[in-house]
């Protein structure tokens, strides 16, 4: 079974890069990465996806080495607004619709 | 377009008691599914529902029963409530681009 492994928590200050790594070693062929960004009391919301290399959108970076073992999000600049628990999630290994979250990595910025 | 909706937004229930909570999205997705989320923790998979017609067991389905009532609704049942099954429920449906919508959540206490 897939699983993911995370920090559990990063300090940062407004302004500064913030990368949190993501580790699932059993992630099957077809399985995408996909980050997930939780406020309290609110549900995940999505915030990138990736298969491999980089993926980049308005609001983060996604860098997947080749073997695809692991994962880093990438924050650039960010903002007290920024804290919040972020989420790796991959497949369960069968390359199905089975999903498991791992425990997150709690960002606190700081100003 | 509401996204995704869950009724109710909280409970309280006595331990054995049953109840049914509801959720429906309206972005015409195939896959829904149910999490539950403890205080301090990351989401736990109890079901998830890949197509109309079918359901899936996830990681903690015991204790809990699922309905895949149309592609719209997806409902999840506590036959005999117990204070183990007090969390926050979140419902989300799933696009085709694997990204999860999540609802507002259901939280619920049993006493």
């Amino acid at each position: 079974l897939a699983k993911t492994t995370q920090p559990i928590s990063m300090d940062s200050y407004e302004g500064q890069e913030v990368n949190i790594t993501c580790s699932h070693n059993n992630i099957a062929t077809n399985d995408y990465i996909t980050w997930y960004q939780q406020f309290p009391s609110q549900g995940p919301r999505f915030i990138i996806q990736g298969y491999k290399t980089k993926v980049t959108n308005e609001v983060a970076s996604l860098f997947i080495p080749a073997d695809r073992k692991s994962s880093t999000l990438s924050l650039p600049r960010v903002s007290l607004s920024d804290t919040a628990v972020y989420y790796c999630l991959v497949g369960d290994g069968s390359g199905g619709f089975k999903t498991i979250f791992g425990a997150g990595t709690r960002l606190f910025v700081k100003a | 377009n509401a996204g995704v909706t869950q009724t109710p937004k909280f409970q309280v229930l006595k331990t054995g008691q049953s109840m049914t909570l509801q959720c429906a999205q309206d972005m015409n997705h195939n896959s829904m599914y149910w999490y539950r989320q403890d205080p301090g923790m990351g989401l736990r998979l109890i079901y998830y529902s890949a197509s109309e017609g079918t359901t899936d067991k996830g990681e903690v389905p015991n204790g809990y029963n699922v309905s895949r009532l149309n592609k719209r609704e997806f409902s999840l049942r506590l036959e005999s409530a117990a204070p183990s099954q007090t969390s926050v429920y979140f419902c989300a449906s799933r696009d085709t681009y694997n990204e999860q919508f999540f609802g507002p959540g259901t939280r619920l206490t049993v006493l």
